[in-house]
């Protein structure tokens, strides 16, 4: 069964740099995701498409300060330069068979 | 701009109905194939239902199956969600999400900031 893997919660000081993590269940190490940001009280917003070669194709208008790359069974999500606006939930997603969209648990990022 | 905008949502008993609506606009809508995504309070996304770009290929979560109706009207650029038999465990934001860019693995690459649903007594 496909299933995303995301820590909790991470944190980072503002101005550094953060790399969150998504892995794939065993099987799955080939699959593309995508990367989306949940401001609170806000609708998501798609970052980025991210392939297992570590290529990535970003939304609209995604800063530069936002970056994929990849490893094997994991996908990357890195925020340079982190500012007050990065604090959010970040989510992994990809494909399933039956279940049309599956989505990670998601990830709490907090700018100290 | 691509903009989605949802409505319907509201506070619905038990076993109660409701229709969920998002207006497209900024984009060829009948281009695109379009999903319902939901999140429960605290809780994280679930995708709930999927309809072709030409209505005739439908998905939906097995949770919602054979309660919920995706449907659209491509000349009013409209994706509708009718709920049936609704359950306390359907309370969450609604959102509708475009898949794109159009063809195969599209992802969900324009989100509405969603509509919320409360069943309660």
């Amino acid at each position: 069964q496909l299933v995303l893997t995301q820590s909790p919660s991470a944190s980072a000081s503002l101005g550094a740099s953060v790399k969150l993590t998504c892995t794939l269940s065993s099987g799955h190490s080939s699959y593309a995701i995508a990367w989306h940001q949940q401001q609170p009280e806000k609708g998501p917003r798609y970052l980025m498409k991210l392939n297992s070669d570590g290529s990535h194709s970003k939304g609209d208008g995604i800063p530069d300060r936002f970056s994929g790359s990849s490893s094997g069974a994991e996908r990357y999500l890195t925020i340079s330069s982190l500012q007050s606006e990065d604090e959010a939930d970040y989510y992994c997603q990809t494909w399933g068979t039956g279940t049309h969209w599956v989505f990670g648990g998601g990830t709490k990022l907090t700018v100290l | 701009e691509v903009q989605l905008v949802e409505s319907g949502g509201g506070l619905v008993q038990p076993g109660g109905s409701l229709r969920l609506s998002c207006a497209a606009s900024g984009f060829t809508f009948s281009s695109y194939e379009m999903n319902w995504v939901r999140q429960a309070p605290g809780k994280g996304l679930e995708w709930v239902s999927y309809i072709s770009s030409s209505g005739s290929t439908i998905y939906y979560a097995d949770s919602v199956k054979g309660r919920f109706t995706i449907s659209r009207d491509n000349a009013k650029n409209s994706l509708y969600l009718q709920m049936n038999s609704l359950r306390a465990e359907d309370t969450a934001v609604y959102y509708c999400a475009r898949a794109g860019p159009p063809g195969p693995a599209a992802m969900p690459d324009y989100w509405g900031q969603g509509t919320l649903v409360t069943v309660s007594s």
